[in-house]
């Protein structure tokens, strides 16, 4: 089945400790982003990766990484969590830039 | 710069009657745009797409919008509304040649149908 995985599907952690959010797509895309969405400001894009070792950052990149060094893997890092990274994160996968995005399931972050 | 407006935050329909989510859009270019679904603790569902091809689009579920650029519109329909629809929707832009393709989303529209 065609699809975008995300792990953990929910996750509660204290601020400051190094986490990593993974994304795999079996779709063969070229084009990978992530989002977070909050109450009252919708969906923004955090990171994206338009191929392997191509990544550029979108509207909100502050206290995250990423890396794309397969192009099934598209891993999210919070190298410090704080508490406004508390959010609703989804990683989502494209043929190629421009076209219709497919999402995963959401990873739900709490950070204390 | 681009941008998207959802005229209703929230809508509510009766069971069987239609369904109408308006959307206008801002683009310099010519956009692409989506509908995409968001049942509650779930993740984002593409509805259906317009990508410059024919103004009327068909998704799944039965849910169809219309492309008017004269309008800068892209409002979502359905003929009738099932109890199973009740959801979050999306609608979204996007620019091939504007900041990476990114996708810019409205703030959406909360539907609910009543029995």
């Amino acid at each position: 089945e065609a699809q975008v995985t995300q792990n953990p599907r929910y996750l509660i952690t204290v601020t400051g400790k190094k986490l990593t959010v993974t994304c795999s797509q079996n779709m063969n895309h070229e084009y990978m982003s992530w989002y977070r969405q909050d109450p009252g400001l919708g969906l923004r894009q955090i990171y994206y990766s338009m191929n392997v070792e191509v990544t550029d950052k979108g509207d909100v990149p502050e206290g995250y990484k990423v890396s794309r060094k397969e192009k099934r893997n598209f891993p999210l890092i919070l190298e410090s969590p704080s508490p406004n990274q508390t959010s609703l994160y989804f990683c989502a996968s494209s043929p190629t830039t421009g076209r219709e995005q497919y999402f995963g399931p959401g990873t739900r972050l709490t950070v204390t | 710069a681009q941008s998207v407006t959802q005229l209703d935050s929230h809508v509510s329909v009766s069971e069987g009657t239609p369904v109408l989510l308006r959307c206008n859009y801002s683009s310099s270019y010519s956009p692409s745009l989506f509908w995409y679904v968001q049942h509650p603790n779930k993740g984002l569902q593409l509805l259906l797409k317009y990508t410059s091809a024919a103004t009327l689009v068909k998704g799944i579920n039965g849910f169809e919008a219309e492309f008017k650029k004269s309008e800068t519109s892209f409002h979502l329909t359905k003929p009738s509304a099932h109890m199973s629809d009740a959801a979050e929707y999306f609608c979204v832009v996007s620019e091939l040649w504007n900041q990476g393709g990114k996708l810019i989303f409205g703030q959406g529209t909360e539907l609910s149908v009543k029995p």
